[in-house]
């Protein structure tokens, strides 16, 4: 275990669906993210939250919500998906927006959601 | 904008080999760090190894190792001694030291390491 929790592990939803995402770190950080994961592409970034507030919306459609409520949670809150949203959805932590410096370092990483939208 | 580079969609080596795994990048800035990142199928993004652009000393940590060359703008990962457990997807990753820098990844490139 990294530290950082996601769940549900899998999701299948049909379009006229509403799920929501959920991402919980016990690690101290005061960063979130939300990065999308699909075959053969990059991560995309989707979202980023510094201190419970968001600070970057990569162009993200509006049927993907985020939210986060405390420094320690961050949810995405999904409604009206379609098939291309099908993807692996990761959640990470960081000690802040920057990359930090001994045991700070880095971003850390829970194991994502595998979304299927039907 | 920062972009990253894994030209290699996958590779195959025998145990107890050593592998190559490529990763290039563009930037214009001076200071940021590199990583490479280790997705294994439980799906966990595993943190493999750091750089720092600041330093001139190649990272290792156990096994693994890199070949950071900041002028080519390329940063290589040197499996050594393979093992089984070793078989997933790793990502080259990049962040400058900006206020508003976030953490940009490559394709990936799916590793199996054969018995």
């Amino acid at each position: 275990e990294t530290g950082v929790t996601q769940t549900p592990r899998h999701l299948v939803m049909g379009m006229t669906n509403k799920k929501s995402l959920k991402c919980e770190q016990h690690l101290g950080h005061n960063a979130m993210y939300w990065y999308k994961q699909s075959a053969k592409k990059p991560l995309e970034l989707m979202f980023v939250y510094n201190f419970k507030e968001q600070t970057e919306n990569n162009s993200v459609p509006s049927r993907f919500s985020p939210e986060c409520p405390n420094s320690s949670h961050l949810f995405l809150h999904l409604h009206t998906l379609q098939p291309e949203d099908s993807a692996l959805y990761l959640c990470a932590s960081s000690h802040n927006l920057l990359p930090g410096t001994g045991s700070n370092y880095g971003y850390t990483f829970g194991s994502g959601t595998r979304l299927t939208v039907v | 904008a920062q972009t990253v580079t894994q030209s290699q969609p996958e590779m195959s080596v025998q145990e107890a080999e050593t592998v190559t795994l490529s990763c290039t990048y563009d930037t214009s800035e001076n200071n940021y760090y590199l990583f490479w990142y280790k997705q294994p199928p439980s799906r966990q993004m595993i943190l493999v190894i750091r750089q720092e652009a600041y330093k001139q000393q190649n990272a290792t940590e156990n096994r693994f190792s890199v070949n950071f060359q900041k002028a080519a703008k390329s940063f290589s990962l040197k499996i050594s001694d393979s093992q089984l457990g070793d078989t997933a997807m790793y990502f080259c990753a990049f962040i400058d030291t900006g206020a508003n820098s976030k953490l940009t990844f490559g394709k990936g490139i799916t590793l199996s390491v054969r018995p």
